[in-house]
């Protein structure tokens, strides 16, 4: 089972701060997928990444996938109080869906 | 559209006593199904993944068992809950595929005393 460590464990921001979390495995990544949860709530499925280099956009979250596959990061441009959660990140094998332990993000009004 | 269900969303159980948690989908047909649990603001440990009828993967030896009666259905069960037992057990569901996303029920709260 591939390992995921994902940094920083805890974040805590204020309103309209730029950050970046990040993933990281010692081996390569067939994909890697980022979900974001709320208290409460299950994730949410935030974006696929598939390709080495490959950089995707969702409003002021850009996500980019390592030229190795072995790394991701999620960059977060002026946060938001509704940014607040649990950043997941996981990683596919076969039929199943490996998790790292999250970065807790609190952005701070 | 695709919906999954959950419940319930909390439950309070004594130490000792049966456990039966429920998941349905609805609106897609074959899903892989999965339960996760996750301890308070961590990631999600795999406990069970059903990719038909009656199939069931286990990826943790522990208390609980799954079950999948029907195609869009998935069980969680234990027959005598611990106190480890506590936590956020999460159901999903996915279409197969390592680039297709999962979609996550609402979750239930279990406390176990």
């Amino acid at each position: 089972t591939q390992l995921l460590e994902q940094s920083p464990q805890f974040l805590s921001i204020q309103e309209g701060e730029n950050l970046t979390v990040y993933c990281n495995s010692s081996s390569v990544f067939s994909s890697l997928q980022w979900y974001r949860q709320e208290p409460g709530e299950g994730p949410v499925l935030l974006v696929t990444v598939v390709t080495g280099g490959e950089v995707k956009k969702l409003k002021r979250l850009t996500f980019q996938f390592g030229d190795a596959r072995k790394d991701s990061s999620l960059h977060i441009t002026a946060a938001q109080t509704g940014d607040t959660g649990l950043y997941l990140c996981g990683s596919p094998s076969g039929s199943r869906l490996t998790f790292g332990e999250g970065t807790q993000l609190t952005v701070n009004p | 559209s695709q919906t999954i269900h959950q419940w319930p969303a909390t439950l309070v159980q004594p130490v000792g006593s049966p456990l039966s948690l429920e998941c349905t989908v609805e609106g897609t047909s074959n899903p892989n199904l999965y339960w996760y649990r996750q301890a308070a603001g961590r990631g999600l440990q795999l406990l069970f993944y059903s990719v038909g009828i009656g199939q069931i993967s286990s990826e943790v030896p522990q208390n609980l068992s799954a079950s999948r009666p029907q195609d869009r259905q998935f069980i969680l069960s234990s027959k005598k809950l611990l106190l480890s037992d506590s936590g956020f057990y999460l159901c999903a569901w996915s279409l197969g595929g390592t680039l297709r996303g999962y979609t996550f029920g609402s979750g239930t709260r279990l406390t176990v005393v």
